[in-house]
């Protein structure tokens, strides 16, 4: 059972351009969640999604930052028009479902995809 | 809102040696989880060990325990016999039901580094 698949692992993007950051979750699990990663520091939570639906995503910029989970294919984190203070890791985990029985299943982590901007 | 908090930035211990990083929360919640995850430099995200907050009894995994304090919301992770291979960054988190999302909050991290 594969894990939890990231995709580029390494990406350089000019400021300007748009970065689209790609996560597959392991099989069966329906909820994804971006994390953030700045040198040195922590994660910081951005966006939670169920597939079609975002839930929860109060730890994305309101600007240039979009993420989707179609019903088919990948989620996405897209970031539009990229700054030099978007350069971090940004790390994708899953979960298969949500509710109390959900906290026996901790997240899972992708190996993260680190933005690099020039 | 939930916060996790990591007070030491650094550690250093010898191999062998036994090792302890403090990690305090703040939530309203009564029932969460939290969760010690190493982060060695490939960036992987590994779970080492994991509570219930309804539990009273420690949790353990081999080398690693931890010291779960829920009245003074502390969560400490011991690491015994040090090994070189546990050297990383070492990460707390908690995972309650905040707004009806549930996510894991983490702290800032604190990088142990195990000397032969």
């Amino acid at each position: 059972n594969a894990g939890v698949m990231q995709n580029p692992r390494h990406l350089v993007r000019r400021r300007g351009q748009e970065a689209r950051l790609r996560c597959s979750p392991m099989k069966g699990h329906s909820h994804v969640y971006w994390y953030r990663q700045l040198p040195e520091e922590g994660l910081k939570f951005m966006v939670y999604l169920q597939k079609e639906n975002i839930i929860d995503e109060s730890g994305m910029p309101k600007e240039r930052f979009s993420a989707e989970f179609p019903k088919e294919g990948p989620s996405i984190l897209r970031i539009q028009q990229v700054v030099r203070g978007d350069s971090a890791a940004y790390f994708c985990a899953s979960s298969p479902t949500v509710g109390v029985s959900s906290y026996n299943s901790p997240l899972h982590f992708g190996n993260g995809t680190r933005l690099t901007v020039t | 809102a939930q916060t996790v908090t990591q007070s030491q930035p650094e550690m250093s211990v010898q191999e062998a040696e036994t090792v302890t990083l403090s990690c305090t929360y703040d939530t309203s919640e009564n029932n969460y989880y939290l969760f010690w995850y190493k982060q060695p430099p490939s960036r992987q995200m590994i779970l080492v060990i994991r509570q219930e907050a309804y539990k009273q009894q420690n949790a353990t995994e081999n080398r690693f325990s931890v010291n779960f304090q829920k009245a003074a919301k502390s969560f400490s992770l011991k690491i015994s016999d040090s090994q070189l291979g546990d050297t990383a960054m070492y990460f707390c988190a908690f995972m309650g039901t905040i707004g009806g999302a549930q996510k894991l909050v983490f702290g800032q991290g604190t990088r142990l580094t195990i000397n032969p």
